[in-house]
């Protein structure tokens, strides 16, 4: 399989459960990327992990949890969410050579009741 | 703080129709990418603009780079509804380049 795939496509949970997002890319690359796509807003970056080693969090709340075990995978785990949180939840990752071109998976519609 | 700005936000356009749609800054971007995300999936890479004044064409798609490079426009001939969508702009961050400044987007119907 080629790409960035990402499990499950959709996910409707409770506020007091815990899930995980799990990303895996197959393109040899060493960037990856955990995005917030919510209506009405751009894109809203969350993590970036680098060879392994996170290297942002934008004031991400601590009920989103990543995890990049190595450079192929990419988890966010999730507990005690809120409504708020419902939104498409995108992976990405990036080479290091060349442009900055981050290619996307097709998301976690993720619904919070 | 740099910011991308697109326009309009949402187009309705009928199948044949020629179409524009902007992505402006007031700052200098040293690249511009544009993407198309298609409903139930991620963002997909179109093009990416270097040069200022630089211009590509992807079949019935041109893009354009401002001569100051700090805007870009992506026009559109004869739409038809595979380019239903939401097209995005975005641009590296000054000093990070693995970072995005992303546009809010221009979701674009073709209607048959």
């Amino acid at each position: 399989e080629t790409g960035v795939t990402q499990t499950p496509r959709h996910l409707v949970m409770g506020m007091t459960n815990k899930k995980s997002l799990k990303c895996e890319q197959h393109l040899g690359h060493n960037a990856m990327y955990w995005y917030k796509q919510s209506a009405k807003k751009p894109l809203e970056l969350m993590f970036v992990y680098n060879f392994k080693e996170q290297t942002e969090n934008n004031s991400v709340p601590s009920r989103f949890s990543p995890e990049c075990p190595n450079s192929s995978h990419l988890f966010l785990h999730l507990h005690t969410l809120q409504p708020e949180d419902s939104a498409l939840y995108l992976c990405a990752s990036r080479g290091e050579r060349g442009t900055d071109t981050q290619y996307f998976g097709p998301g976690t519609r993720l619904t919070v009741l | 703080t740099q910011l991308l700005e697109q326009s309009p936000q949402f187009l309705s356009i009928q199948e044949g129709e020629n179409l524009t749609v902007y992505c402006n800054s007031s700052s200098v971007f040293s690249s511009l990418q544009w993407y198309r995300q298609e409903p139930g999936e991620g963002p997909v890479l179109l093009v990416t603009v270097v040069t200022g004044g630089e211009v590509k064409k992807l079949k019935r798609l041109t893009f354009q780079f401002g001569d100051a490079r700090k805007d870009s426009s992506l026009h559109i001939t004869a739409a038809q509804p595979g380019d239903t969508g939401l097209y995005l702009c975005a641009g590296p961050y000054a000093g990070n380049n693995r970072k995005l400044i992303w546009g809010l987007g221009t979701s674009l119907a073709v209607n048959p």
